[in-house]
């Protein structure tokens, strides 16, 4: 069975500090691995990654994979009180095709003023 | 080119009642995937659907639920005889291809 496994569930920083969360995962056909951003709504997408060691940046965001040791991180520099919200990393599962994702329990992130 | 559409928002149904959840995917967007998020959980993963096609239903409680994606109008969950347990928040995506999913903002179904 496919697996997503991240950590911290939650982490409390201040305004400034920068932050990592990690994904580990457990697939039996990896083609790639999501990261969403989720705050009172809808999951937000934010990266997608398919290949090892090439990061991927999104102004003070930035994640990368390392598919040897099947884990992700995604970084976040100079938090601030917006980038408050649940972090959600994520793989599509079976064999092939358009599939349905299978979601980590997500990283709860506060950030302090 | 507006987002994932998800209507009702809200939704309270008594147990025994029908809930009928819709979902307009983003233009150009064929594939429609249902989640549920139950409180303290995780999103988990219900049926892939592409017009009037269900592709994996693997999600999804044998009994009460059933999901369809007309080849005109929205896509729809039916949840038929809810229970307490059925209260969660379903989200819908939808995809173009094989690549990342778009997320509507959910439908919160309370179970009285």
């Amino acid at each position: 069975e496919d697996k997503v496994v991240q950590s911290p569930l939650s982490l409390v920083v201040h305004e400034g500090d920068t932050v990592t969360l990690n994904c580990s995962y457990e697939v039996t056909n990896f083609r790639s691995l999501l990261w969403y951003k989720q705050e009172k709504k809808a999951p937000t997408f934010l990266f997608m990654l398919t290949s090892s060691g090439i990061e991927k940046k999104s102004g003070r965001l930035s994640s990368i994979l390392d598919k040897k040791e099947l884990f992700s991180i995604l970084n976040i520099t100079a938090t601030q009180t917006g980038d408050s919200a649940i972090y959600l990393c994520a793989v599509p599962f079976s064999g092939g095709g358009a599939d349905g994702l299978t979601f980590g329990k997500g990283t709860h992130l506060i950030i302090q003023p | 080119n507006a987002g994932v559409m998800q209507n009702p928002r809200h939704l309270v149904r008594r147990r025994g009642q029908e809930a009928r959840l819709r979902c307009s995917p983003m233009k150009g967007h064929s594939h429609v995937y249902w989640y549920r998020q139950l409180p303290e959980e995780g999103l988990k993963f219900m049926v892939y659907l592409q017009k009037e096609n269900i592709i994996d239903e693997s999600g999804m409680p044998k009994e009460r639920f059933s999901a369809e994606f007309p080849k005109e109008g929205p896509s729809i969950l039916r949840i038929q005889q809810v229970v307490r347990g059925d209260s969660a928040a379903y989200f819908c995506a939808s995809s173009p291809d094989y690549n990342e999913q778009f997320f509507g903002p959910g439908t919160r179904l309370t179970v009285l």
